[in-house]
């Protein structure tokens, strides 16, 4: 079965700090598909990033960056020097192979005060 | 450019009246999904339409949700006779696909807020 955890469901840090949200994945095909998506006090879901499984190189973008790391099934994002603009709801998804609906984890809310 | 779009935003509903929610994707994606979010359940996919294909009804919680797509592009979901459980998010997304499979991201819409009395 293929399946997303995000066990942190809220984080509260200080802007400035670092953070780090937490995916964990699960899949028995050998080609798969994962996404990052940010969903701010608005509602509307932003695409943030996709990774395909036989990249494994992490990516950065600003203040942004990504760790896959197939041997442990994560896909980690962190966030340098927050802003109170960070503040959202953050979802890891998987592309289901079987068609091309995604699946979701639970999602972690981050709280960044001033 | 234009992204996806949907209406009505908002919807007020008395339990057992029928609702249709609209959802107008990117033009030129040829892929279009329908997740739902609720507080208790995430966000969860309901009906996949890909091209010509017949579209993955897979994730419809019951033969009260129905959804089609009119010549590739503006899609309707409805559901009838609308229960408390109904109430939530409706979101509409729509990609471009690699005919030989491969992922692109979604774009997702506003979303409709459906709300059951």
């Amino acid at each position: 079965a293929q399946k997303v955890t995000q066990a942190q469901t809220e984080i509260s840090v200080v802007e400035k700090e670092d953070v780090t949200l937490d995916c964990v994945y699960e899949t028995r095909d050998t080609t798969y598909y994962l996404f990052w998506y940010k969903q701010p006090p608005s509602g509307e879901l932003v695409f943030l990033i996709r990774r395909n499984s036989f990249d494994e190189q992490n990516e950065i973008s600003g203040r942004y960056s990504w760790n896959f790391q197939k041997s442990t099934s994560s896909f980690n994002f962190t966030i340098t020097a927050s802003q109170v603009v960070d503040s959202a709801v953050y979802f890891c998804a998987l592309k289901d192979n079987q068609g091309g609906k995604l699946i979701f984890g639970q999602g972690t809310e981050l709280s960044v005060k001033p | 450019g234009a992204g996806v779009s949907q209406s009505p935003s908002n919807k007020v509903t008395e339990k057992g009246k029928d609702v249709e929610l609209r959802c107008d994707p990117i033009s030129g994606h040829t892929a279009l999904y329908w997740y739902r979010q609720s507080l208790g359940q995430g966000l969860e996919f309901l009906i996949y339409f890909q091209g010509n294909s017949a579209p993955d009804k897979s994730g419809l919680p019951s033969d009260r949700f129905s959804a089609e797509r009119t010549g590739g592009s503006v899609s309707t979901l409805t559901i009838q006779r609308t229960q408390q459980e109904d109430s939530a998010v409706y979101l509409c997304a729509s990609s471009l696909e690699y005919p030989s499979g491969g992922a692109i991201e979604q774009f997702f819409g506003p979303g409709t807020r459906l709300t059951v009395l």
